[in-house]
């Protein structure tokens, strides 16, 4: 079964500082896709960033940046000097590859809490 | 505007009382999906949508129906609400299996 672990429950820190949210996810697939989404304090979920299992390269878009590593099943995001607007809850989640199922499942790891302090 | 439309956004019911809860996409998606996020267990999977008429069990399915007559709907239904069900309800539309789902903005639904 998949499973999407994100061990920081909560993290504080203060603006312009660096920080990393982890995710850690097990699947027996060896196609799948992983992604991101925020959910700032409106409610709203919002789409951040897919990575297929087969594009290890790390990407940047701004101020953010994701570590996919493939060899401790980890795809990890950083946010480079944090600002105010970051403060949101931040969800990993794993689907899997079209197979000979639908292989729908879209699992959600349990979220992190980021407050980023003024 | 592509996007997502659930209604309500709120609603506090009684126990038993049947619901439903709409929603409906624009932008003519395969795969729908309901979701209900509760404190500390993030966004757990109640049903999935592949295509109108076809239809499938997520991972908290109990106390709940779907239906996908049409490509555009997928309506959530409890038949009994029961306090349980008390969450944030999410639901999701995606065109493939390679892309990530677009969420419409929750329903808040309190079961008293």
């Amino acid at each position: 079964a998949q499973k999407v672990t994100q061990a920081q429950t909560e993290i504080s820190v203060v603006e312009k500082e660096d920080v990393t949210l982890d995710c850690v996810y097990e699947t027996r697939d060896t196609t799948y896709y992983l992604f991101w989404y925020k959910q700032p304090p409106s409610g709203e979920l919002v789409f951040l960033i897919r990575r297929n299992s087969f594009d290890e390269q790390n990407e940047i878009s701004g101020r953010y940046s994701w570590n996919f590593q493939k060899s401790t099943s980890s795809f990890n995001f950083t946010i480079t000097a944090s600002q105010v607007v970051d403060s949101a809850v931040y969800f990993c989640a794993l689907s899997e590859a079209p197979g000979l199922g639908y292989g729908q499942n879209f699992v959600f790891g349990p979220g992190t809490r980021l407050s980023v302090l003024p | 505007e592509a996007q997502v439309t659930q209604n309500p956004r709120y609603l506090i019911t009684v126990t038993g009382k049947k619901l439903t809860v709409t929603c409906s996409q624009n932008m003519n998606h395969e795969y729908m999906s309901w979701y209900r996020q509760d404190p500390g267990l993030g966004l757990r999977q109640i049903y999935y949508s592949m295509n109108v008429e076809v239809t499938d069990k997520g991972d908290v399915p109990e106390g709940y129906k779907v239906s996908r007559k049409e490509k555009r709907n997928f309506p959530l239904i409890l038949e009994s609400p029961s306090p349980n069900q008390t969450s944030l309800y999410f639901c999701a539309s995606r065109h493939n299996l390679l892309d990530g789902y677009t969420f419409g903005s929750g329903t808040r639904l309190t079961v008293v």
